[in-house]
């Protein structure tokens, strides 16, 4: 069975251009997860989707940040414009339903110049 | 104040010691999750528990909901073990995660 997909798996943009990140979760789980990573630090959920309903995105700066996933299925998450400071890991997770085992894709690593 | 820590940050080892990384939460949980991240790889769950102790293969994870505090053994580590180790809670509707423990084991 195939894991969670993401890509790309490495992003070089200059700041204030858009970027955007693909995630393909296992098949048959509703939950989806949006995290970022700093260096030496654990991850950070940006938001949670159960279904195609993002039910926490209390931590998702809107103002630059966004996020959809439709059908239920694949997610994209969105950056425009870039900020120096969003130059991190971005890791999107799936469970097949809230608080079971998250499956990790490997993350895309965004640098910002 | 974060509401799970993890103790130690960093952790070198010798080849064939046992290892506990600790950790404390302080908000009440559903579950809690040990997960594995290899250097420049992707996170794998390791073990998801609510109560007692679960074993797989040379990895022993316990928890005590009592005191908020759960551990991480490995028992005759070896350099492939070598990763970072995050300890994660789950709750109604949050999940918290440590910083990590970065493990170093030496040949």
């Amino acid at each position: 069975e195939a894991g969670v997909v993401q890509s790309p798996r490495y992003k070089i943009i200059e700041k204030k251009q858009p970027v955007a990140f693909w995630c393909n979760p296992i098949s048959g789980h509703n939950t989806l997860y949006w995290y970022r990573q700093n260096l030496g630090q654990g991850p950070e959920l940006l938001i949670r989707y159960e279904n195609e309903e993002a039910v926490d995105d209390s931590q998702l700066p809107k103002d630059r940040f966004s996020a959809e996933r439709l059908k239920g299925v694949d997610s994209t998450l969105k950056i425009q414009p870039a900020e120096l400071g969003d130059s991190a890991v971005y890791l999107c997770a799936s469970s097949p339903s809230w608080g079971d085992t998250q499956y990790f894709g490997p993350g895309t690593r965004l640098t910002v110049l | 104040k974060n509401e799970v820590e993890q103790s130690p940050q960093n952790l070198t080892a010798q080849e064939g010691e046992f290892i506990t990384i600790n950790c404390s939460y302080s908000v009440g949980i559903s579950a809690l999750h040990w997960l594995q991240q290899h250097p420049g790889g992707g996170i794998v769950s390791l073990f998801m528990l609510s109560s007692g102790k679960k074993k797989h293969g040379r990895l022993i994870a316990t928890i005590n909901i009592q005191e908020k505090h759960s551990s991480l053994h490995i028992t005759a580590s070896h350099p492939r073990d070598s990763a970072v180790y995050i300890c994660a809670v789950s709750n109604f509707n949050k999940f918290y995660f440590g910083s990590g423990t970065k493990l170093n084991v030496k040949p």
